[in-house]
């Protein structure tokens, strides 16, 4: 089984003060690893994938993550957080080969940028 | 550019009351998805469809159906809501359900089951 962890439910920073939002993943074989964000009242938005290559993957927005195999971990950071960047996000994992294609989706961690 | 669209986007429902949650995409993908979404529990799957013609249930499926319309709709029914189905529902789409695509969501439905 595949499984993702986000052990924060919130991250509080400061406005243009680096951030992370941590993940951990479980799965067998290699794992594509994703994260979306949610806005209040809307649906989830893509913001990058670590499909295979370079550990560090940029995104949307001045997001990007790295990618951990030895630690299975896949934190989403910035270098320096915006007000705007408030919001629910989401870490998904899914099998590269073979199983369920459907990805699995964490708990969510709340962003908050205090100005 | 309309992508995944959701209707209706609130309801208010009274225990055993039925309905129909409908989406819709217009980017041509194959593959289509209904989660669930509850604080705490993050996103879970209710049903999806791999491809027209096919639904598989998911992680959370008991007192729910689908149904693939069509490439491109795909609808849920709650035949008997309970209160335990007060949820916010998200469906959403790929181009297929193997590839290493991103998922698009919609923009999601608030239920209320009183």
């Amino acid at each position: 089984a595949q499984s993702v962890a986000q052990p924060e439910d919130q991250v509080n920073v400061a406005e243009g003060n680096p951030l992370t939002v941590k993940c951990t993943y479980s799965v067998s074989g290699n794992p594509y690893l994703f994260w979306y964000v949610q806005y209040p009242n809307r649906g989830l938005q893509f913001l990058l994938k670590y499909i295979t290559g370079d550990n560090l993957v940029k995104g949307s927005y001045g997001f990007e993550a790295e990618f951990n195999k030895s630690q299975t971990s896949f934190h989403l950071k910035k270098p320096s957080a915006l007000v705007s960047d408030s919001a629910l996000y989401f870490c998904a994992v899914r099998k590269a080969s073979g199983g369920s294609y459907i990805p699995t989706f964490g708990r969510g961690t709340s962003l908050i940028v205090h100005p | 550019n309309a992508g995944v669209t959701q209707t209706p986007k609130f309801q208010v429902l009274k225990t055993g009351q039925s309905m129909t949650l409908q989406c819709a995409q217009d980017m041509n993908h194959n593959s289509m998805y209904w989660y669930r979404q509850d604080p705490g529990m993050g996103l879970r799957l209710i049903y999806y469809s791999a491809s027209e013609g096919t639904t598989d249930k998911g992680e959370v499926p008991n007192g729910y159906n689908v149904s693939r319309l069509n490439k491109r709709e795909f609808s849920l029914r709650l035949e008997s809501a309970a209160p335990s189905q007060t949820s916010v529902y998200f469906c959403a789409s790929s181009e297929t359900d193997r590839g290493n695509g991103k998922l698009f969501f919609g923009s999601g439905t608030q239920l209320s089951v009183l």
